[in-house]
Parts: C-alpha cells; structure tokens; sequence
C-alpha cells in the first residue's frame, strides 16, 4: 500500500536545527523525493529535492539514505517564519499514479 | 515567475450542483494536477494530466472529471456536487523535466469549495 507517514507536529525555538523525517518504504524506483512548505492560505511551495545521499540548498538539507526509505528534511537555525506545515512528496509507481504526498508536518518555531 | 491561477478563491454550491474549477499556467508546462486538501488528510490528488486532452486517475477521481482542451488550462468538474467534497482544491504545474513524477509542482493559491 503506498504511504508516506511523518510526525503530525513539531514543536522549536528560534535558532534551533529542525529535522522532520518521511517514510516512504515502497518509493518508485526512478523518481525523487520532494518536499513543500505551506503557509495559512496559499498554495505549498518547493523547498527542496533529492534521489539519494544529500542535498543542500540555501534554506533547508536534505538527508536520503541508501535504502531510499526514508528521507529527513533538515531546516538550519529556525526563525518565527519557518512557522508552517511541511509535506513530503513520493512516487510510488512509475506511472506516477500513486503521487502520494504525506499528510503534512506543523512546525511551531517561538521566541 | 511561475504563476498558476484559480478561478475562484471561495465559492459556494448547492447539493446537486455542476461545478467547474478552473486552473490556468502562463510558463508553458506540460503536467497539470488537482488536489484536494483536507484537515488530517494532507493533499490528495484527484486527476493529472501530462499533455493537452491526455488525463490520468489519481488517488480519489471518484465524483470527479477533468478537461485539458489546451495546454495552459486544467478544469476540475464535479458533475453533481455532494457535501462531502466540500474541501480546499489546489492546482498545480510542473514541467515535463526528465519525466519524474516528482519534478517541482507550481501550486495556485486554492479555492475553497463550500456544497451546501
């Protein structure tokens, strides 16, 4: 059965490393894992992409292990503004008619 | 700047209803995707589509049509709205990339759908 699961919230003070973790055990073999950050009233927006090892951009690393069965979406040093909820996105067949995205993690960062 | 368009922001319907929600890219984008999102349930998708008159089921299609005449234009049809799809509809784009199902999606800014 294709299903992604993460923690349902998180809670972080400014500052802080952040890590929030996806599982995904039947990942399609050739896509990538991808994650989004929504904020109240808009549409969930890219963050970050990766198939294997890790990836790093300017706001957020993440860590995919070889298995590809999980995959951790690290955010450096927290602000008031990461404030959000965090999906991960998977393919599960290579149809892509199992694009399955999780059912979102809350991230409450406060002073 | 990527930008995706819906038609409405919030939009009210009667039980029975035929609703058309509609999405519209300007950067040229093969795929096009509905969703619904509800509370503790995350994003669903309804239907995809990867090229113009070309459609794909997704997780829930059930109650649900769609229509892609032309390239920058996805409609979601529900044919007789029922109160249990009362929900957040999300559109999205991406580009045909290598052909990842995963390639980077451009989400509109939803329109709240309310069935009475």
């Amino acid at each position: 059965l294709a299903k992604t699961t993460q923690p349902i919230s998180m809670d972080s003070y400014e500052g802080q490393e952040v890590n929030i973790t996806c599982s995904h055990n039947n990942i399609a073999t050739n896509d990538y894992i991808t994650w989004y950050q929504q904020f109240p009233s808009q549409g969930p927006r890219f963050i970050i992409q990766g198939y294997k090892t890790k990836v790093t951009n300017e706001v957020a690393s993440l860590f995919i292990p070889a298995d590809r069965k999980s995959s951790t979406l690290s955010l450096p040093r927290v602000s008031l503004s990461d404030t959000a909820v965090y999906y991960c996105l998977v393919a599960f067949n290579q149809a892509g008619t199992a694009l399955i995205f999780g059912k979102g993690t809350t991230l409450s960062v406060s002073s | 700047d990527v930008k995706v368009t819906q038609s409405s922001r919030y939009l009210v319907k009667r039980t029975g209803e035929k609703v058309f929600l509609e999405c519209v890219q300007d950067m040229d984008h093969e795929n096009m995707f509905w969703y619904r999102q509800d509370p503790g349930l995350g994003l669903r998708l309804i239907y995809f589509s990867y090229d113009v008159k070309m459609k794909e089921k997704g997780d829930i299609p059930e109650g649900y049509s769609v229509s892609r005449e032309k390239k920058e234009r996805f409609s979601l049809i529900l044919e007789s709205a029922s109160t249990n799809q009362t929900s957040m509809y999300l559109c999205a784009s991406s580009p045909l990339g290598e052909g990842h199902h995963t390639d980077t999606q451009y989400f509109g800014p939803g329109t709240r759908l309310t069935v009475l």
